[in-house]
């Protein structure tokens, strides 16, 4: 079955230092893929996306890429802040086996989240 | 943000009590969806709903039943509370998109803390 993989934390980073959070992933079919961050408190939020191979998501200075010839979906920023501190989890969304979509037919699996911590 | 709310937002409770949660929705979005969240496992999906009356079973559904009698209401609920099911419950809802790829982004409310002593 599908599955995602991502790097266990917590991570530690100073202030305007390089950030990388690795995430592999498992399908059967053709996935979109997910980045998510929680801050303290708060439910996930969607910090971005990719639909397809070779997509690249972007938001916030965080950036992603589809990377289907090595199932991977890695999430970096060039200069984290502390207000980037959060836990992150990457999804991945597929048609579920044998089923339509009138009938609830995504599954979302997550990864167990990595806990980011920057200091000043 | 997407109107996503739940209650109550903290409960303790003691084992072998019924306990129901509610997620309400302002987006009329059609998928519903309820997660636990425990260290160490991300979230899980307990069930799921893909219209009114519609609902359908998640990864870890044992003890836990759910409803949806309105677009914009899905129910949770622990039938008879054990310690296990102490956990955070996150309720979240969707639309699937078309354009960019077909694609399924959720948007999650607070979360409701829950404690089963």
């Amino acid at each position: 079955g599908n599955s995602v993989t991502q790097m266990e934390g917590p991570v530690t980073l100073s202030e305007e230092a390089f950030l990388t959070i690795n995430c592999t992933y498992t399908a059967t079919g053709y996935p979109s893929l997910f980045w998510y961050v929680q801050y303290p408190g708060e439910g996930l939020q969607l910090l971005l996306k990719a639909t397809k191979a070779d997509d690249k998501g972007s938001n916030k200075g965080f950036e992603a890429t589809y990377r289907k010839e090595t199932t991977s979906f890695h999430l970096e920023k060039g200069s984290v802040q502390v207000s980037d501190s959060a836990v992150y989890f990457c999804a991945l969304s597929d048609l579920r086996k044998g089923m339509e979509l009138s009938t609830g037919g995504f599954k979302t699996i997550f990864g167990a989240g990595t806990r980011l911590f920057v200091k000043a | 943000d997407a109107g996503i709310t739940q209650s109550p937002r903290h409960k303790v409770t003691e084992t072998g009590t019924p306990v129901t949660l509610r997620c309400h929705q302002t987006e009329n979005h059609r998928y519903m969806y309820w997660y636990r969240q425990d260290p160490g496992h991300g979230l899980r999906l307990i069930h799921y709903s893909y219209g009114v009356k519609d609902t359908d079973k998640g990864e870890v559904s044992d003890g836990y039943s759910v409803s949806r009698s309105k677009t914009e209401d899905f129910l949770l609920t622990l039938e008879s509370a054990t310690s296990s099911q102490t956990s955070v419950y996150f309720c979240a809802i969707s639309e699937s998109k078309s354009g960019q790829g077909l694609f399924n982004e959720q948007f999650f409310g607070p979360g409701t803390r829950l404690t089963v002593l």
